[in-house]
């Protein structure tokens, strides 16, 4: 079964203090893995997409990457503005074109 | 450019009463998906149209349908409401059926007492 991992499911950090948030996965086949913010009842902000292990993206204090088995989300030196849940989404192979999301993680940061 | 929009914002209504929502997708984006997201979970998969067909169907209930129309807006319909209903109903539109990224709408809160 397809399914979608993340943690941890919530983290508190000072500002400026890094870190990652982790994403692994269970998938036939990847066709890609999607990284999305959301704010607290709004919906999710599309950031990242990624489609083979190894690929990177970058925006801002965020910073994706990619292996078979997982995804990281590495947040540099980040500001309270940051606070949010991060989502994490997979689109497996032969489905179409649906996404499997994880639970997210809440992100607190504190100035 | 305009984001996908979706109506109305919140909504309360009594068990077994019927619902529709409604969802307009970015100007040029023919692909139109449906998902609820329950307190505390992540978006979980209802239907995704494209060029007015269904092309997937995730593990809803017969009591929730959708339909897509010429101009590529999208109706999501849920009959016989129960409490478990209740939930934020994300619409996410996408150039085309695959291979695509999603953009997601701000939502309708549902509210089923």
């Amino acid at each position: 079964e397809d399914q979608v991992t993340q943690s941890p499911e919530a983290l508190r950090l000072q500002e400026g203090e890094s870190s990652s948030l982790n994403c692994s996965y269970t998938v036939s086949g990847l066709r890609g893995l999607f990284w999305y913010r959301q704010d607290p009842g709004k919906g999710p902000e599309f950031l990242f997409t990624l489609y083979s292990a190894g690929e990177e993206k970058e925006k801002e204090r965020l910073k994706a990457t990619l292996t078979k088995k997982e995804s990281f989300l590495h947040i540099t030196a980040p500001k309270p503005e940051d606070s949010a849940t991060y989502l994490c989404a997979v689109r497996p192979v032969g489905s179409q074109g649906n996404l499997i999301f994880g639970k997210g993680t809440k992100l607190s940061v504190k100035p | 450019d305009a984001g996908v929009t979706q109506s109305p914002t919140h909504l309360i209504k009594t068990r077994g009463q019927q619902v529709t929502l409604r969802c307009s997708p970015i100007s040029g984006h023919k692909s139109v998906s449906w998902y609820q997201q329950v307190l505390g979970q992540g978006p979980q998969f209802i239907f995704q149209y494209y060029e007015k067909e269904e092309r997937g169907r995730g593990n809803f209930p017969d009591r929730f349908s959708a339909r897509q129309f010429p101009n590529y807006s999208s109706e999501l319909n849920v009959n016989a409401l129960l409490l478990g209903d209740s939930a934020l109903y994300l619409c996410a539109s996408s150039l085309a059926n695959l291979g695509y990224e999603q953009y997601f709408g701000p939502g309708t809160r549902l509210t089923v007492t």
